[in-house]
């Protein structure tokens, strides 16, 4: 059975970091790409950022460029997000997501970690 | 970027009706489009991959269609548990990877 189980998400103050981490099990974890989407409260579906299964091919939206970094340790089989420079629009539910290679197709998502930025 | 508009916003039926929802692209994404489920408080639920292609465990009254540049989501006959938020998401042209709007279906 497919396991995502996010930790890491918390109330953080403008400007400040956090990093997220998403822990996989049920699955070949170093062949699937792993992304994160996140929900801006009472909002839809944004995605932020996507990894392949070695690590090689990294993308983020415009959104996080530069702030956020996406990594993963497949010793590990977890996938991590570091914010940094976080704004109050980047609030959210951010959820981990898997896909079949880099083919993205979000097959199954963890349940999701909540990020508050306020001061 | 590919847009997609997803119509209508909110739909309010019954049980046993059929419920139709609608993606629109803002340009053509072959068949390479999805349908999510999300209830309320609970994570996204792939329900359609490829347009047509039902996810593993997705009920049978679920059902997709279209090419190019609209696509459809039909609900044959409405179940309580159908209350959700649908969201439809392409993959053929990313980054980024887009998602609709949403449409909220309601159960009377």
């Amino acid at each position: 059975e497919v396991q995502l189980l996010e930790s890491g998400g918390g109330l953080v103050r403008p400007g400040g970091s956090l990093n997220l981490s998403c822990a996989a099990s049920g699955f070949p974890f170093s062949s699937d790409a792993m992304s994160w989407v996140r929900q801006a409260p009472g909002k839809g579906l944004e995605w932020v950022s996507s990894i392949s299964g070695s690590g090689d091919i990294i993308h983020y939206a415009d959104s996080v460029k530069g702030r956020f970094t996406i990594s993963r340790d497949n010793s590990k089989n977890t996938v991590y997000q570091q914010m940094n420079s976080l704004r109050d629009d980047d609030t959210a539910v951010y959820y981990c997501v898997k896909s079949v290679g880099l083919d993205m197709k979000l097959d199954y998502w963890g349940q999701g970690t909540p990020v508050t930025v306020s001061s | 970027e590919i847009v997609l508009t997803q119509s209508p916003v909110t739909l309010s039926l019954s049980p046993g009706e059929r419920a139709t929802l609608s993606c629109r692209a803002s340009h053509s994404v072959s068949n390479y489009l999805a349908w999510f489920q999300q209830r309320p408080g609970q994570a996204p639920r792939l329900l359609i991959y490829d347009a047509s292609h039902r996810a593993a465990g997705v009920p049978a009254r679920f059902s997709g269609s279209g090419f190019g540049t609209d696509f459809t989501l039909t609900i044959s006959s409405l179940e309580p548990e159908d209350s959700a938020v649908y969201y439809c998401q392409q993959r053929v042209y990313w980054p980024p990877l887009t998602f609709g709007g949403g449409t909220k279906v309601e159960i009377k």
